[in-house]
């Protein structure tokens, strides 16, 4: 069966140093999502891409995170300059173009920002 | 208003219960509608689908009702894996979460 995979599982980084999250989505998808989840909250939006351009973005999306499909298959989330509120799990997720489909979600990479 | 809103419980049932979880939604042009299980620490992952004329899958049975934008999830028979956080999840342009409702299923 078809997944999204997201590599590494687990990353610990120091305050203010640049992280690059990455994701394969399932491969005939065609928009792709990042969601982050503090440990203990809710399942939050940071963006959405498609036709190679960010669609949507949330308030937490700041100039600190880009987004990038660099080939056919990867999609990465970056993120600068990094703080401690910004350590909890990044989901990427995928869905097809038919329809109103769901979303696939990747096992998820764990940030921990010391 | 939040754009989802679910009781967090958590709901602690005795196996073989049934349990019913509620969520309303905010954006009356949501196009689709879902229920994802997360389980701790892990990712969201698809239950079922919610369509307006109910759908049921086994010992799971949703309904959506778009006038009072109300989705809710029924699980009969509740077994000790069905201990998990249930997100409703509509669907427009992007997917909106409420923080879930917690489930636990005890022996």
């Amino acid at each position: 069966e078809p997944e999204v995979t997201q590599t590494p599982s687990h990353q610990v980084t120091q305050m203010g140093q640049e992280v690059i999250l990455r994701c394969v989505p399932i491969s005939n998808h065609l928009y792709f999502y990042w969601y982050r989840q503090i440990l203990g909250q809710k399942v939050e939006f940071l963006v959405s891409f498609y036709n190679n351009e960010i669609s949507e973005k949330s308030e937490i999306f700041d100039d600190q995170f880009s987004v990038e499909r660099p080939d056919g298959s990867n999609f990465t989330l970056k993120i600068r300059s990094t703080k401690l509120e910004d350590s909890a799990m990044y989901f990427c997720a995928s869905r097809s173009p038919r329809g109103n489909t769901e979303a696939f979600f990747g096992q998820g990479t764990r940030l921990t920002v010391v | 208003r939040k754009e989802v809103e679910q009781d967090p419980g958590p709901f602690n049932v005795p196996e073989g219960a049934t349990v019913a979880f509620n969520c309303t939604y905010s954006n009356s042009a949501s196009q689709s509608f879902f229920w994802y299980r997360q389980d701790c620490r892990k990712e969201p992952k698809l239950l079922m689908s919610v369509y307006s004329s109910g759908n049921e899958d086994g010992r799971f049975t949703a309904q959506l009702n778009r006038a009072s934008q109300y989705i809710s999830l029924l699980i009969r028979d509740s077994k000790l894996s069905d201990s998990a956080t249930y997100l409703c999840a509509p669907l427009f342009n992007k997917f909106y979460f409420g923080s879930g409702t917690k489930l636990n299923v005890k022996p």
